[in-house]
């Protein structure tokens, strides 16, 4: 079946500028996850959603960063008035109810 | 901040070798899960391990946990050219928090 997919593959803006990431999880997946991966560096989690409960976002690093989701499915992450640093690739996970949590290909983003 | 520290950072070895990629962490784990990934994109599930089990198999995967230790090891058995990617290893603590915690991964080049 189809897998987690993310919009666009890659994204390049200037500093200041809004932009928005979307997610498409794979159906039926109650939790989905945004993390961050710098250049050679491991994943730092953002925010994380499951079912209807309120979002853990715990792991947004600034109130630049918001991410929703629709209807249980659809999330959109959110970067406000961007910087050079938030330049990344951002990954989104869905997961069914078991822990193990399957990845999209990820949007780069890069802040010129 | 990365609870999982990858050892090696990098490792290359021939096709045909085994290769031990270690991590370890610091705080109470639910379980602990190794990803793959290819070219800095999305990541695929390899294999997960409970914190009440001390090793586990799939295919030519051996992972191993030791909890005393807080450390956990990934042995890929008869490498080939196409296990060449960053291995990381990722932590569901103990507690509510559903997020995973990724070390900074491992390198590995397996030269033909």
């Amino acid at each position: 079946g189809a897998g987690v997919s993310q919009s666009p593959s890659n994204k390049v803006t200037e500093k200041g500028k809004d932009v928005e990431l979307r997610c498409d999880p794979i159906s039926g997946h109650t939790a989905l996850y945004w993390y961050r991966q710098s250049l050679g560096q491991g994943l730092e989690f953002l925010i994380y959603f499951q079912g209807n409960s309120a979002p853990d976002k715990s792991g947004l690093p600034s109130d630049r960063f918001s991410a929703e989701r629709t209807g249980g499915s659809v999330s959109t992450l959110t970067i406000q008035r961007t910087q050079q640093e938030d330049s990344a690739v951002y990954l989104c996970a869905s997961s069914p109810p078991s822990d193990t949590q399957y990845f999209g290909p990820g949007t780069r983003l890069t802040v010129l | 901040s990365q609870q999982g520290e990858e050892d090696p950072q990098a490792l290359s070895i021939q096709e045909g070798e085994n290769a031990t990629m270690n991590c370890s962490y610091k705080t109470s784990i639910n379980n602990l899960q190794w990803y793959r990934q290819n070219s800095g994109r999305g990541l695929v599930h390899l294999i997960l391990i409970r914190s009440n089990e001390r090793e586990k198999h799939s295919g030519r995967l051996r992972v191993t946990l030791d909890t005393s230790k807080k450390s956990s090891s990934l042995l890929i058995t008869a490498s080939r050219a196409a296990d060449t990617a960053s291995y990381f290893c990722a932590t569901l603590n103990s507690g509510s928090a559903r997020q995973l915690t990724f070390g900074s991964g491992t390198q590995l080049t397996v030269l033909p």
